[in-house]
Order: C-alpha cells, then sequence, then structure tokens
C-alpha cells in the first residue's frame, strides 16, 4: 500500500463547479500536510498547508480528518486557469516530505 | 526573482555515460533536496543538504551522488547512467528542514533526463 494515495483522475469539470479531491495517508504519526499544485511540465508549488481546524483561502478550502487519516481539498467557482495536477504532501514534520502521485484537474470551458 | 534554477533542463545520455546536474538557489536557504519525479509515482527524495557541508541519503540514493558545493549549490552526479534513471528530476530548497514549522519547499523548474 502507497503511504500517500490519490485518485487519479483526471476530474473533467465545466466552469464554475465545486470539486473536490481526497487523499489518504498510512502514517498515523504524520503531523504536517499540504496540497500542491503541479502544471503541465512545471514545477510543484505550494497551493496550501492543510491546519487540523481546516483552512480557507480564497475559492480553495483543505480539511483535515485525523481519525480517518485524509485530507481533501474543495474547490468553489473553477476556473481555466485552475486546471493542473494537485499533489497531496504529507510528513511527520521532518525533511521527509511524503508525495502522492497526484489528481489531475481539467476544467473545460 | 531567480529561486532555485537547474541546469540542464533537457539531457539524453547514453548507458553508461556520467553527467551532472546543477543547482543554485538565490534565496539563502539552508537546505536543499534533490527528487524524481516518475509517471504515476509521487516525488521521491534522492538525497538532501540540511546545511552546508552536509549530505544525507533520501529513499532512492543508489546510482547517484551528490555535492553541497556551497550554501548556494548542489550538484547531483550520475556516474554510469541507466535507463531507469531516466526520469524528471527537481532540485528544491528550503529555510530547514522542519516542514511543521512553515519551511516551504521552492523547486526548480526540473530536468528532463533520458538514458537510451
Amino acid at each position: 500500500r502507497k503511504e500517500v494515495e490519490q485518485d487519479p483522475g483526471p476530474f473533467n469539470v465545466p466552469e464554475g463547479a465545486t470539486v473536490a479531491f481526497n487523499c489518504t495517508y498510512s502514517n498515523s504519526a504524520s503531523q504536517s500536510f499540504f496540497w500542491y499544485r503541479q502544471d503541465c511540465r512545471k514545477e510543484p508549488k505550494l497551493l496550501m498547508s492543510v491546519y487540523s481546524s481546516g483552512n480557507e483561502d480564497g475559492r480553495f478550502t483543505a480539511q483535515l480528518n485525523r481519525a480517518s487519516q485524509y485530507i481533501s481539498l474543495l474547490i468553489r467557482d473553477s476556473k481555466l486557469s485552475d486546471s493542473a495536477t494537485y499533489l497531496c504532501v504529507v510528513s511527520n514534520g521532518s525533511y521527509k516530505l511524503i508525495f502522492g502521485s497526484g489528481t489531475r484537474l481539467l476544467v473545460r470551458p | 526573482n531567480a529561486g532555485v534554477t537547474q541546469t540542464p533542463k533537457f539531457q539524453v545520455l547514453k548507458t553508461g555515460q556520467s553527467m551532472t546536474l546543477q543547482c543554485a538557489q538565490d534565496m539563502n536557504h539552508n537546505s536543499m533536496y534533490w527528487y524524481r519525479q516518475d509517471p504515476g509515482m509521487g516525488l521521491r527524495l534522492i538525497y538532501y543538504s540540511a546545511s552546508e557541508g552536509t549530505t544525507d541519503k533520501g529513499e532512492v540514493p543508489n546510482g547517484y551522488n551528490v555535492s553541497r558545493l556551497n550554501k548556494r549549490e548542489f550538484s547531483l552526479r550520475l556516474e554510469s547512467a541507466a535507463p531507469s534513471q531516466t526520469s524528471v528530476y527537481f532540485c528544491a530548497s528550503s529555510e530547514g528542514l522542519d516542514s511543521s514549522s512553515g519551511n516551504t519547499i521552492y523547486f526548480g523548474e526540473g530536468s528532463w533526463l533520458t538514458v537510451v
């Protein structure tokens, strides 16, 4: 079993739709959680950290469920520019980041 | 803003050839990393350097060597390239190693390496 698992997608949604991705992790000792965004043939960039209480950044909302060991990312009012691969990243607090293989999102006009 | 710069961007090697990927950061970060990314898999850590003068193995170090030349530069060397090393390589840097303290990792644009 992979340490971090994501549905690879693609999720194909129209502009303006709400879309949600989940990510499950296997290490219950994990402390830090992140969502990264990676555009095609580009480097990953931090989208947002995920806090225990959940957090929101504009149209993006991240949630953490420690009991079930998953994190989620909700994107509201999808834009064409949101088309990318979203990487779930988990860490035990040290340098060691465990990356999921990513969920691909396609937003169509 | 340069951030993390890595070269070359594309390279084709023959099996058994050697090459070095260069990486430099201008953010005065202490920690630097080399990852590889393969289709259907998450990024995997090859080597990292917590600070100038130190290097340590990551998850997949076999077949690679690194040098932390100074605080800015961290190079990755393939001594005898193999087809299994065909991948996209990302250099990255962060203020420190502790991911729980808001130490964001910044990535370079990637190096596409093909070994034939």
